[in-house]
């Protein structure tokens, strides 16, 4: 069974920090690695890493992906308020077109 | 109309009652699929319809299912809830020429008492 995992489970730091948010994953069949933003209900697509050692960036934020050790980091510099909220990693799985959630980093970032 | 569109938003059901969820997908999308997300939780795969067939099916008993419609529309359908239904479920659209084309809805919280 593909398993995904994401630490840490919540994070709370202060307006202007630096956060990187972690992910490992034991697929049979991998595909892609893609992160979610999840602030209210509706998840938002951040990322899609394929090809290990290539840094996906989009602004502050930006992912990567380590295939040899089976994992990915999101990081997120000067963090502000608004980026308040649950990060997901998920593995797509391609021919089943099958998403595998992580549980999720669950981020505060105070004022 | 663009977006994946849910309905209802809130729904309080009691044990061993039925549930429909709909879903519109996003304009272009031909495939849908359906996740529970329990507090705390990410979200868990349901299944998914292609082409109005199911395509796929995650760890969920049979009182879960399903239907796809020819405008590529969605329900899910729940019998004999129990408590640990409680959760938002979350449905989302997505086309096969677009891998990482997931576009999900606001999703519907299900509370069963």
């Amino acid at each position: 069974e593909d398993k995904v995992v994401q630490s840490p489970l919540s994070l709370v730091v202060h307006e202007g920090d630096t956060v990187t948010l972690n992910c490992s994953y034991e697929v049979t069949n991998f595909r892609s690695l893609l992160w979610y933003k999840q602030e209210k209900k509706a998840p938002t697509f951040l990322f899609m890493l394929t090809s290990s050692g290539i840094e996906k960036k989009s602004g502050r934020l930006s992912s990567i992906l380590d295939k040899k050790e089976l994992f990915s980091i999101l990081n997120i510099t000067a963090t502000q308020t608004g980026d308040s909220a649950i990060y997901l990693c998920v593995h797509f799985t391609g021919s089943a077109r099958q998403l595998t959630f992580g549980s999720g980093t669950q981020l505060t970032v105070l004022p | 109309e663009t977006g994946v569109t849910q309905s209802p938003t809130h729904l309080i059901k009691t044990r061993g009652q039925q549930v429909t969820l709909r879903c519109s997908s996003q304009s272009g999308h031909n495939t849908v699929s359906w996740y529970q997300q329990a507090l705390g939780q990410g979200p868990q795969f349901i299944f998914q319809y292609y082409r109005e067939e199911e395509n796929g099916r995650g760890n969920f008993p049979p009182r879960f299912s399903g239907l796809q419609f020819p405008n590529y529309s969605s329900e899910l359908n729940v019998n004999a809830l129990e408590l640990d239904d409680s959760a938002l479920y979350l449905c989302a659209s997505s086309s096969p020429t677009e891998p990482s084309g997931y576009t999900f809805g606001s999703g519907t919280r299900l509370t069963i008492v």
